[in-house]
């Protein structure tokens, strides 16, 4: 079935710092999504990706969707403690009424102060 | 505050028993989503609704089943539970019905199977 490679599996950075991750697939993608999960809460969308080549920011991260459609990365710059948490890619395939959406495993962040 | 809602939070019960979890989209969202998330699994899509009807199928057991109601609200129902289905259950919902879509997640039920 379609797999999302995530990476890295985590992170641990100086405040301040930037930080970069990404997700890889065999598969073609029509929409890659990138989601931040906090402890005991759900999923919070950050940015959405709908065209191959689309660069789009959100404050301070930025994510693009790669143009051969099998990738999307996530950057976040300047990081501040607030960005702790596991930050999930997405990507949706398929076309109506067979779509799937497909989940990376996640790269945790943990930041030091 | 996502807007949806999600009962209850935490559920604990035996194997083999049945249970229900109810999901209360955004107002204004037509498809609500269920999803499954356990630590060697990650987070996988179960079942989409849209507007009363099913629209997509994921990974979901044979032994789990949904519904969405005229007031848009969801159940997802999970019966002959294995110490297996211990996870957190997530809704999602969302404006439209396809998956592109900005999905809006609730908060979650934590099910405890002992």
């Amino acid at each position: 079935g379609q797999q999302l490679n995530q990476s890295p599996q985590s992170m641990f950075i100086q405040e301040g710092e930037d930080v970069s991750m990404n997700c890889t697939s065999s598969s073609i993608f029509n929409t890659w999504l990138w989601y931040k999960q906090e402890p005991g809460e759900g999923p919070v969308l950050l940015i959405a990706l709908y065209k191959a080549g689309e660069l789009t920011s959100n404050g301070r991260l930025t994510a693009q969707f790669g143009i051969t459609r099998k990738d999307s990365f996530l950057n976040i710059s300047a990081s501040i403690p607030s960005d702790v948490g596991i930050y999930f890619c997405a990507g949706q395939l398929g076309i109506q009424g067979a779509q799937k959406l497909v989940f990376g495993q996640g790269t945790r962040l943990t930041i030091n102060p | 505050d996502s807007g949806v809602t999600q009962t209850p939070k935490h559920l604990i019960t035996a194997t083999g028993q049945r249970v229900t979890l109810r999901c209360s989209p955004r107002s204004g969202d037509l498809s609500v989503y269920w999803y499954q998330q356990s630590l060697d699994q990650g987070l996988q899509f179960l079942i989409q609704y849209y507007n009363g009807e099913e629209r997509a199928k994921g990974n979901i057991l044979e032994r789990f089943s949904a519904q969405q109601f005229p007031d848009l609200h969801s159940e997802l129902n999970l019966s002959s539970l294995e110490l297996g289905d211990s996870a957190l259950y997530f809704c999602a919902s969302s404006v439209g019905q396809g998956f592109g879509q900005p999905q809006h997640f609730g908060d979650g039920t934590r099910l405890s199977i002992l």
